[in-house]
């Protein structure tokens, strides 16, 4: 299995540009999580899936936040427009069950200038 | 708002040297523990998941226990080897929902 597959690794981008995240889960994981990674809050939980269908949205920063998740094997976080507070690196992670370590992918570093 | 605290936030110890580290998290609504090992540059793997209480876990020479009813989760490593050293996170996931809560983690240095 190759794991939790996320890209881009690195993402450098302009202010106010658009930003789109992709994920792809291990397959026969049901649940699907977008965490984000910063030295003054650790790792922060964004939005998770269960069977594709968002479950808690709560952790979304604002309105220019938004993720979708299309299928069982696939899935998008977006940010538009791009700010440079939103630098940050990006984990995706799935989870075959409540009772299961999630597995991680290895991150998007995403640097907004 | 879910707090979970993990102590001491970083440490330094010789090779060989056992080690602990402590993570509290609430009490009420508990559903699961989750230890995690993060080392640079690379993500997070998880090392344990624990659910009841009284539970000890043990990989290799690391081990982890649970007291549930008093929210805490222990984490030791015997006879510390500098390929240990690396950020240990634990995460609280309560009966709400599915989601983990994570700690800031403990950063660990062995030094040979």
């Amino acid at each position: 299995d190759a794991g939790v597959i996320q890209s881009p690794r690195h993402e450098v981008t302009e202010m106010g540009q658009e930003v789109t995240l992709r994920c792809k889960p291990i397959s026969g994981h049901n649940s699907l999580f977008w965490y984000r990674q910063t030295m003054m809050r650790g790792l922060e939980l964004l939005i998770y899936f269960n069977n594709n269908v968002p479950i808690d949205d709560s952790g979304m920063p604002e309105d220019r936040f938004s993720a979708k998740m299309p299928n069982a094997s696939f899935s998008t976080l977006k940010i538009q427009p791009s700010e440079p507070r939103d630098s940050a690196v990006y984990f995706c992670a799935s989870r075959q069950g409540t009772n299961y370590g999630y597995t991680f992918g290895s991150g998007t570093r995403l640097t907004v200038v | 708002i879910l707090n979970v605290e993990q102590s001491p936030q970083s440490l330094h110890v010789q090779e060989g040297d056992s080690t602990n580290f402590t993570c509290s998290f609430p009490s009420s609504n508990f559903y699961a523990l989750h230890w995690y090992r993060w080392e640079t540059a690379k993500s997070p793997e998880a090392l344990f998941v624990m659910t009841l209480n009284g539970d000890e876990k043990k990989k290799g020479r690391i081990s982890a226990t649970l007291n549930t009813k008093e929210g805490y989760s222990y984490l030791y490593i015997k006879g510390s080897q500098p390929e240990d050293s690396a950020t240990y996170l634990c995460a609280f996931m309560n009966n709400q929902g599915g989601k983990l809560i994570f700690g800031q983690g403990t950063e660990l240095s062995v030094k040979p």
